[in-house]
């Protein structure tokens, strides 16, 4: 059972460069999650998302996309790259228990 | 405004007992959670509290109470290994799950 894989590991874009940041999740979850984890400090709520074609905006969406086809993948897109986005990316699901789990993280530079 | 205020470090030695508490801010909560996260790693789940009281897991337990805004966690019988960052969380409604900045636990031997 993988859980939530997140996919790539690592990542550097050049400033104004866009990409696409992957989740998947094989637990049948409702709710996904996306969130960013600068060094040394608290996770912050990107964009979540409680079922297929429905997501919402979290704490700081901006400069951020997202989209829910299907229930299993819920993908991140970074639109014109900024070193402001330098971060930690976590996605998580959840059954709706208010118990996340989550993937091993995106690391992701931007010079 | 939605905000989980945590003390941003704490130190104890191994074998005792610690309390980090998180008081929070937000207009319709359901519930309070604990994550625990190793440098390098991931958060993994601890601990939930949906309605006021304790809840006892192994050597972690967690308190809630909703009309002080308040909870906590405690770890008892301390080891290295739980030198980590601890994190609450709370469900704000329609499954929007935020985080407060953590609590960064050194364990002395």
């Amino acid at each position: 059972n993988a859980g939530v894989t997140q996919t790539p590991k690592f990542r550097i874009l050049k400033i104004g460069q866009s990409m696409t940041l992957q989740c998947t999740q094989d637990m049948n979850h409702n709710y996904m999650y996306w969130y960013r984890q600068d060094p040394g400090m608290g996770l912050k709520l990107i964009y979540y998302s409680v079922g297929a074609g429905i997501t919402d905006k979290g704490e700081v969406p901006n400069g951020y996309n997202v989209s829910r086809s299907t229930t299993e993948d819920f993908p991140l897109r970074l639109e014109l790259a900024a070193p402001s986005q330098t971060s930690v990316y976590f996605c998580a699901s959840s059954s709706g228990a208010n118990v996340l789990t989550f993937g091993a993280g995106s690391r992701l530079t931007v010079l | 405004g939605q905000s989980l205020e945590q003390p941003s470090e704490v130190t104890a030695v191994e074998g005792a007992i610690v309390q980090i508490n998180c008081t929070y801010q937000t207009s319709g909560f359901y519930g309070l959670s604990w994550y625990q996260q190793h440098d390098g790693g991931a958060p993994t789940f601890l601990s939930y509290n949906a309605l006021d009281g304790l809840e006892e897991t192994g050597r972690f337990s967690s308190f809630l109470s909703r009309s002080d805004s308040y909870g906590y966690l405690l770890l008892q019988e301390l080891q290295m290994k739980d030198s980590a960052s601890y994190f609450c969380a709370g469900n704000t409604g329609g499954f929007k799950t935020i985080f407060g900045a953590g609590t960064r636990l050194f364990v002395k031997a």
